[in-house]
């Protein structure tokens, strides 16, 4: 079983509607929860972090965390074609000694 | 400030040739880590440094060598290239253990 599982995709809305990008987690050890974009030909960038259970906003994009169900979510609002991009969940814990990276939903906003 | 620069950009090598991908950090980061990426494999860590001096293997090293050189710059080498190395390769740094990561722009690279 991997350590985190994410369904690639590829997922298709339409401009205007809300997103939801999913993952899954194997290990309760795991305290620090992230969410990269990758835009196409480009290095990943942090978009969201997270330590705790519950919700962060930031804009239009709000970031989940149960640790309960070890799943982790994130909602983009208004969604627009420049969110077109790769988007990977990362996890990582104090035990770890280094981040592990979901492998991406690719994400299309139809204008 | 330019973050993670990765050098070259595009590289087309032969089987059984060898070359160094260059990467530097101004960021002042203590750990750097070497990441491949491919279709449907996700990023996979071939390689990282917790600190200036020392370096440990990740879940695909075989097939490269690494150095960090000083704190800003750790470099990858592939000895011998093998078609099965055509990837994307991407590295990054981390300002310390509760932070992520920052990456650079990555390095295309096909052997043929």
């Amino acid at each position: 079983q991997k350590e985190v599982e994410q369904d690639p995709g590829p997922l298709s809305v339409p401009e205007g509607a809300i997103v939801s990008l999913n993952c899954t987690y194997s290990n309760s050890a795991f305290q620090y929860f992230m969410w990269y974009r990758q835009y196409s030909r480009k290095g990943p960038e942090l978009l969201m972090y997270t330590y705790s259970s519950g919700n962060k906003e930031d804009g239009r994009f709000t970031a989940q965390v149960d640790k309960s169900s070890k799943y982790i979510s994130l909602f983009i609002r208004d969604s627009q074609p420049s969110d077109s991009a790769t988007y990977l969940c990362a996890i990582w814990g104090s035990s770890a000694s280094k981040i592990i990276f979901g492998s991406g939903t690719r994400l299309s906003i139809r204008p | 400030n330019a973050g993670v620069t990765q050098t070259p950009k595009f590289q087309v090598l032969k089987t059984g040739q060898s070359m160094t991908l260059q990467c530097a950090q101004d960021m002042n980061h203590n750990s750097m880590y070497w990441y491949r990426q491919d279709p449907g494999m996700g990023l996979r860590l071939i390689y990282y440094s917790a600190s200036e001096g020392t370096t440990d293997k990740g879940e695909v090293p075989n097939g490269y060598n690494v150095s960090r050189l000083n704190k800003r710059e750790f470099s990858l080498r592939l000895e011998s290239a093998a078609p099965s190395q055509t990837s994307v390769y991407f590295c990054a740094s981390q300002e310390g253990a509760n932070y992520g990561y920052t990456f650079g722009s990555g390095t295309r690279l096909t052997v043929v």
